[in-house]
């Protein structure tokens, strides 16, 4: 089965940094491109960004553009997310997301809580 | 930048069916996923390119996209299906995911 693990989250204070993790497993991970999307509390999605399978390119959520860095490392079958300059609404649930060029998000994970807070 | 409309709550009773609709400009020219999200856990995908079940979702999900809507029917509504709906799209004009507002479904 199909499986995506989040770590890295926390309680960051406003201006500061974060890395989360993306590790999968039970299948070829350098054939899917991977997603981060977020849930702020109470709310609904929010894709962030999305790294293609060889890294070959990359997209941000306009908000975030600037201040988050994703990337992945195929051998080790994990996507990255460099967060920084850190902001309240940047509070969230952020998922990984495994996908294919057509667009769809066909594995969650379990998601990680990021809280921005002083 | 591309925007997906749907409304926020739909109620039906068990054994009902239940539509939930995504409206986006010339929808029909994008592939349009679908997602249910039940309390507390992680969205999972329930239909894909309009109208296909990925493996292990019921025959009560289906999905249709024409001109500016696209929809999700769930047949024969069961007390589990009550979750969030959210519609996705890949919008190639900007290069981002866009996903709905989310649809609330309430099993009455």
């Amino acid at each position: 089965e199909v499986l995506l693990v989040e770590s890295g989250g926390g309680l960051v204070k406003p201006g500061g940094s974060l890395r989360l993790s993306c590790a999968g497993s039970q299948f070829t991970f350098s054939n899917y491109n991977i997603n981060w999307v977020r849930q702020a509390p109470g709310k609904g999605l929010e894709w962030v960004s999305t790294i293609t399978r060889s890294s070959s390119y990359i997209y941000y959520e306009d908000s975030v553009r600037g201040r988050f860095t994703i990337s992945r490392d195929n051998v080790k079958n994990s996507v990255y997310l460099q967060m920084k300059s850190l902001r309240a609404d940047d509070t969230a649930v952020y998922y990984c997301a495994r996908g294919s060029p057509n667009g769809e998000l066909d594995y969650w994970g379990q998601g990680i809580l990021v809280t921005v807070s002083s | 930048s591309y925007v997906l409309t749907q409304p926020p709550s739909v109620s039906v009773a068990p054994g009902n069916t239940a539509r939930i609709t995504c409206g986006g400009k010339n929808i029909e020219t994008k592939s349009v996923h679908w997602y249910q999200q039940r309390p507390g856990q992680a969205p999972m995908m329930v239909i894909s390119y309009d109208n296909e079940r990925p493996p292990g979702i019921p025959e009560r999900f289906s999905g249709s996209n024409s001109g500016d809507t696209a929809t999700l029917t769930i047949s024969r509504v069961e007390a589990g299906d009550e979750a969030d709906y959210y519609c996705q799209v890949w919008d190639g004009s900007s290069d981002h995911v866009v996903f709905g507002g989310g649809t609330k479904l309430t099993v009455l």
